[in-house]
């Protein structure tokens, strides 16, 4: 079965940093493209990062390109997303996300990790 | 940025037909993708590059893709069909961006 399990998420002031973490089993880690996906309280969902099967590529949206990190861990099996300069508008729900094979969608995804930026 | 309009809302009876659009400049060059939120989940995918279904999903779900509108429609909609609806682009020059949500209402 696959799962995929954030953790991380906390209370953070503006300015501050937040690494979260994505646990993966029951697939190939090593095989996919990941993803990072949030969504801030009573909005809709924003895609954020991803990055290749490697490591060797990532791309990010325009609103945290210099701010946020994505990383991979293929040996631990485990997604990173390294958050410096937290804004509050960064308050969100953060979901790790599986990109299916041959780009077709996010097939699996967390339940989701809560970051609050506030002071 | 690649922007995807959603309609806010949709209302529909049981059994009905709901049809949720997803507008962008030549939308129908891309690969879309649609999934399924309900309140307090992680979203669900329902319907991959444009029309596939995942397994799992009820045929009744089905989607389509031309010129400046992907479609995904709903027949035979049932009270479970209540939930946020989301399109989603793969894009190489923007990422991969979702629209705005349609929130689906069952009268």
């Amino acid at each position: 079965e696959v799962q995929l399990v954030e953790s991380g998420g906390g209370l953070v002031q503006p300015g501050g940093s937040l690494r979260l973490s994505c646990a993966a089993s029951g697939f190939t880690f090593s095989n996919y493209w990941m993803n990072w996906v949030r969504q801030a309280p009573g909005k809709g969902l924003e895609w954020v990062a991803n990055i290749k099967q490697d490591g060797s590529e990532h791309f990010y949206v325009d609103s945290v390109k210099g701010r946020f990190t994505i990383s991979r861990d293929n040996a631990k099996t485990s997604l990173y997303l390294q958050m410096n300069s937290l804004r509050v508008e960064d308050t969100a729900v953060y979901y790790c996300a599986r990109d299916g094979a041959a780009a077709m969608g996010l097939d699996f995804w967390g339940q989701g990790t809560l970051v609050t930026v506030s002071s | 940025s690649y922007v995807l309009t959603q309609p806010p809302s949709v209302s529909v009876a049981p059994g009905k037909t709901a049809t949720i659009t997803c507008g962008a400049n030549d939308i129908g060059s891309k690969s879309v993708h649609w999934y399924q939120q309900k309140p307090g989940q992680a979203p669900v995918l329902v319907i991959y590059l444009d029309s596939d279904r995942p397994s799992g999903i009820p045929e009744r779900f089905s989607g389509s893709n031309s010129g400046n509108t992907a479609t995904l429609t709903v027949s035979r909609v049932e009270a479970g069909d209540e939930a946020d609806y989301y399109c989603q682009v793969w894009d190489s020059s923007s990422g991969h961006p979702f629209g705005s949500g349609t929130k689906v209402t069952v009268l």
